[in-house]
């Protein structure tokens, strides 16, 4: 079966640092990989979409990576800020699916 | 707005009910989808619906029922036969069903069963 894990479930860091989060992938490398955030109690929201012959993916203070070789995609948070406090969750696209990993949380401190 | 709405927010209900959660959207979307999210998982796939009158199982179907009679309704029926339905339930839906489309999704769904 296609896995997606994160491997970190929670993350501190302090305001003005950068948050960098891992999603590893099993089996065959999947074409696209989305990334959403999450507020406590809310749906997800979605963020960025990396395709596979993609290396880096830029949204204002965010960053993805995604490398097939190590099958992995890298979620970075630069110059964070409380505001960034969130879950963010890694998704794979299965034909009409997404599966998502169970997803890493991220407190920012003032 | 356009959107997805979720109703109600809370809902409890007593053990051996059969309970129908509302999902709606007014975004011209083909696909929709209902997912199941436990404290430290991920979100499971119950149903996914590609359009109108057609629908197939997720990952976790067993003890749900849907629907898809419009484009822009899909309720998730929990019925008695689910083992533990107590969950955070979220509706979502994208333009067509493809690997690249983004979900939107709604606020959710907090089902107790008491």
């Amino acid at each position: 079966s296609q896995k997606i894990e994160q491997n970190s479930e929670a993350l501190n860091i302090q305001e003005g640092k950068t948050a960098t989060l891992t999603c590893n992938y099993t089996n065959y490398s999947p074409a696209y990989l989305q990334w959403y955030r999450q507020d406590p109690g809310r749906g997800p929201v979605f963020l960025l979409l990396i395709r596979e012959n993609e290396k880096e993916k830029r949204k204002e203070r965010l960053k993805v990576t995604f490398d097939t070789t190590l099958k992995q995609s890298l979620f970075h948070i630069t110059a964070s800020q409380p505001a960034d406090s969130a879950t963010y969750l890694c998704a794979r696209a299965n034909d009409y699916k997404l599966s998502f990993g169970a997803g890493t949380t991220v407190t920012v401190r003032a | 707005d356009g959107g997805i709405t979720q109703s109600p927010k809370y809902l409890f209900r007593k053990e051996g009910q059969n309970v129908t959660l509302s999902c709606e959207q007014n975004l011209n979307h083909d696909a929709m989808y209902w997912y199941r999210q436990d404290p430290g998982q991920g979100l499971r796939l119950i149903y996914y619906s590609q359009i109108v009158n057609d629908f197939q199982k997720g990952d976790i179907a067993e003890g749900y029922s849907v629907s898809r009679e419009k484009k822009e309704s899909f309720p998730l029926t929990v019925t008695s036969a689910q083992k533990n339905p107590t969950a955070f339930y979220l509706c979502a839906s994208s333009i067509a069903g493809q690997r690249t489309d983004t979900q939107y999704f709604g606020p959710g769904t907090r089902l107790t069963v008491l």
